[in-house]
């Protein structure tokens, strides 16, 4: 089990450029997560692929955001025409999801993201 | 509204307490409750999940509970080590959610040598 992997560790930037992170997740899992944190907060929801559907988006995610999950293997997310408000650490989790019931989701270490 | 409170914010103690984490949340359907550790520039790591049927959840020296009618949990942790030091969240799956975890600001706990 390696772990969800996530690329790169850091990213800095100038506003209105754009950025894309990749994400990994362990190899089983169907589930994938993508999340954002800012500093003292708590993670928030920004989506979700089973496989590769994309289940659904927060409200959180503008027109700015894509995410995108080719074959149900790595995900990636695009943020085009970056603001300041963007900087945040970008998690990605993944878990196994079988019938109802819910497995743990496990992260990666995130994506920080600083926009000069 | 689904949303998650955690006291206190933050917390200071001397190695070899038994302490305890408190989360709330505003509704009692929920699928199962997640506890995660966050060490300063990390991502986050699962340390246990409590399903709905459950009431408790052991691994270690840390015991998650789980009281669905009054929407709480607690996570203890007993005789605490200075490399518990961390920020802990908890997250509840929310009925309806297919996957998305509600976070609590967490708790940061301090343990002093």
């Amino acid at each position: 089990d390696t772990g969800v992997s996530q690329n790169p560790r850091h990213k800095i930037t100038k506003r209105g450029q754009n950025v894309t992170f990749r994400c990994d997740p362990i190899s089983e899992h169907n589930r994938l997560y993508w999340y954002r944190q800012t500093l003292g907060q708590g993670p928030e929801f920004l989506t979700y692929f089973q496989n590769e559907a994309q289940l659904e988006k927060s409200r959180l995610l503008s027109d700015r955001f894509s995410a995108e999950r080719p074959k149900g293997s790595f995900s990636t997310l695009e943020i085009q025409r970056t603001e300041q408000g963007d900087s945040a650490m970008y998690l990605c989790a993944s878990s196994l999801g079988t019938g109802g019931r819910n497995q743990p989701q496990h992260f990666g270490d995130g994506t920080r993201l600083s926009i000069l | 509204k689904q949303e998650v409170t955690q006291i206190p914010a933050a917390l200071s103690v001397p190695e070899g307490e038994n302490l305890v984490l408190n989360c709330s949340f505003t509704d009692s359907a929920i699928y199962n409750l997640q506890w995660f550790r966050q060490d300063p520039g990390k991502g986050l790591t699962s340390l246990l999940l409590i399903q709905s049927s459950q009431r408790e959840q052991t691994s270690g020296r840390l015991n998650a509970s789980l009281d669905k009618s009054s929407g709480r949990s607690t996570l203890y942790i007993a005789a605490s080590q200075p490399g518990d030091s961390a920020t802990y969240l908890c997250a509840p799956l929310y009925a309806g959610n297919t996957g998305k975890l509600i976070f609590g600001q967490g708790t940061t706990l301090q343990v002093k040598p």
